[in-house]
């Protein structure tokens, strides 16, 4: 199993703000990463898959980078509508697993 | 436009039987791997489930592994997820998910609850 953590769990933040969500592995994953968010009451959706390429649709503030064990996530310019839940995943081996999630709130 | 229905949740007692299905609209259902996956509440997400295209290979979690059966009907368009000797610990909401061509999850449906308690 590929144990992943993700930091911070809480992550209190400003509209305009540059925020980052960092996702650390148990073993190397290459780049078989993707990044979700969900906000409440709702699905969640892919934002970034292969660690560093943006699903069709969302917008460029968002960014990935990474490979191996230690994988970030970037949101260059904090809007009203990213206050959410965001979650890392690999899809590098099975089980899949998710990291336990990062919120970001307004400070 | 391409879309994924869950249905079948609902409140069950322990050790009891529930069948959740998915219905796919919007793309070419018997081309993609499908998932399922659930979030208990107030929790993160857990991966649950996987199957290939043609249901020639499944894959589960241990912790449902021997109680959760994964299938699927191409000529309906459909997911499915027998889940069986059910636990107070399968409680949550179940997605079911594609998987795209780039093996993450990039579709997903809005969930159905699952309340496992006597």
């Amino acid at each position: 199993v590929i144990w992943m953590t993700q930091s911070p769990s809480l992550l209190s933040a400003s509209t305009g703000d540059r925020v980052t969500i960092s996702c650390r592995m148990s073993q190397g994953i290459s780049s078989y990463l993707a990044w979700y968010q969900q906000k409440p009451g709702k699905a969640p959706e892919l934002l970034i898959y292969a660690a560093s390429t943006l699903q069709s649709g969302v917008p460029s503030r968002f960014s990935g980078s990474g490979s191996g064990t230690d994988f970030t996530l970037t949101i260059s310019c904090l809007q009203s509508e990213d206050f959410a839940t965001y979650y890392c995943q690999q899809y590098y081996s099975f089980p899949r697993t998710f990291g336990q999630g990062t919120k970001v709130e307004i400070k | 436009q391409v879309q994924l229905v869950e249905s079948g949740g609902g409140l069950v007692k322990p050790g009891g039987s529930l069948r959740l299905s998915c219905a796919a609209s919007g793309f070419t259902f018997s081309d993609y791997y499908m998932s399922w996956i659930r979030q208990a509440p107030g929790k993160g997400l857990e991966w649950v489930s996987y199957i290939s295209s043609s249901s020639s290979y499944t894959n589960y979690a241990d912790s449902v592994k021997g109680r959760f059966t994964i299938s699927r009907d191409n000529a309906k368009n459909s997911l499915y997820l027998q889940m069986n000797s059910l636990r107070a610990e399968d409680t949550a909401v179940y997605y079911c998910a594609r998987v795209g061509q780039t093996a993450a999850f990039d579709i997903w449906g809005q969930g159905t609850m699952v309340t496992v308690s006597s």
